[in-house]
């Protein structure tokens, strides 16, 4: 069974850390995504990277950095976190023209 | 600029009845279109999909239907089941690649036993 696991299920961070979320995914897949979802607004792309060390920015990159070191590992940074980055975090996966698989998600709150 | 909507954010049903649930889109560049499901606490999971030169598709319960002209798809379910409640999101890719998915915000379904 396919599977995208991400490290944390609930995290609360203070202003101003600097905070990872990891997420894993066994499929091989080329492609993986960091998505957030707030309430009212649907899931909007923050990074997505096709390939180990590629990354492109997606919608909502400020604030945000990732890194894609191996190809199963596709980690979201944020360098100095703020109360506006509290949400809910779901990283994907998929092979070129597949469809996305998510991870649980990883909800986020800064204090 | 919202290019794919999902007008209703909320959906009740009873029951055995069929659920519809809508969405709408701007970009004539769209070709191919996706249901995902969100149970609380979990990740979206992948429900149905249609490319741009069908009108229709169906698997078991669930049946979206396109309609390129009204750019607009519905996620149909039938019978509705307690189990079906979750948000439903759509999503649409451009032509352009399969990687970017745009989608709506939601619909909150309820089904009542």
């Amino acid at each position: 069974d396919v599977k995208v696991t991400q490290s944390s299920r609930y995290l609360v961070k203070r202003t101003g850390e600097k905070v990872f979320l990891e997420c894993v995914q066994d499929m091989d897949h080329e492609n993986m995504f960091w998505y957030r979802q707030d309430p009212g607004l649907g899931l909007r792309l923050i990074y997505f990277s096709y390939d180990v060390k590629m990354k492109e920015k997606g919608d909502i990159p400020e604030g945000y950095s990732v890194s894609r070191e191996k190809k199963e590992r596709f980690s979201l940074i944020l360098e100095s976190a703020s109360t506006n980055q509290t949400s809910m975090y779901l990283c994907a996966s998929s092979t070129q023209q597949g469809v996305k698989t998510f991870g649980s998600g990883t909800r986020l709150t800064v204090v | 600029d919202q290019q794919v909507k999902q007008n209703s954010p909320s959906l009740s049903v009873q029951e055995g009845r069929i659920s519809i649930l809508n969405c709408d889109y701007t970009n004539s560049m769209f070709d191919y279109f996706l249901w995902y499901k969100k149970y609380p606490a979990e990740g979206p999971t992948f429900l149905i999909s249609i490319s741009s030169i069908k009108d229709k598709n169906e698997d078991g319960r669930f049946t979206v239907f396109l309609n390129k002209s009204a750019k607009h798809l519905s996620l149909h379910i039938v019978p509705s089941q307690p189990g079906d409640s979750a948000v439903y999101f759509c999503a649409a890719t451009p032509t352009s690649g399969t990687y970017k998915y745009i989608f709506g915000t939601g619909t909150r379904l309820k089904v009542l036993a």
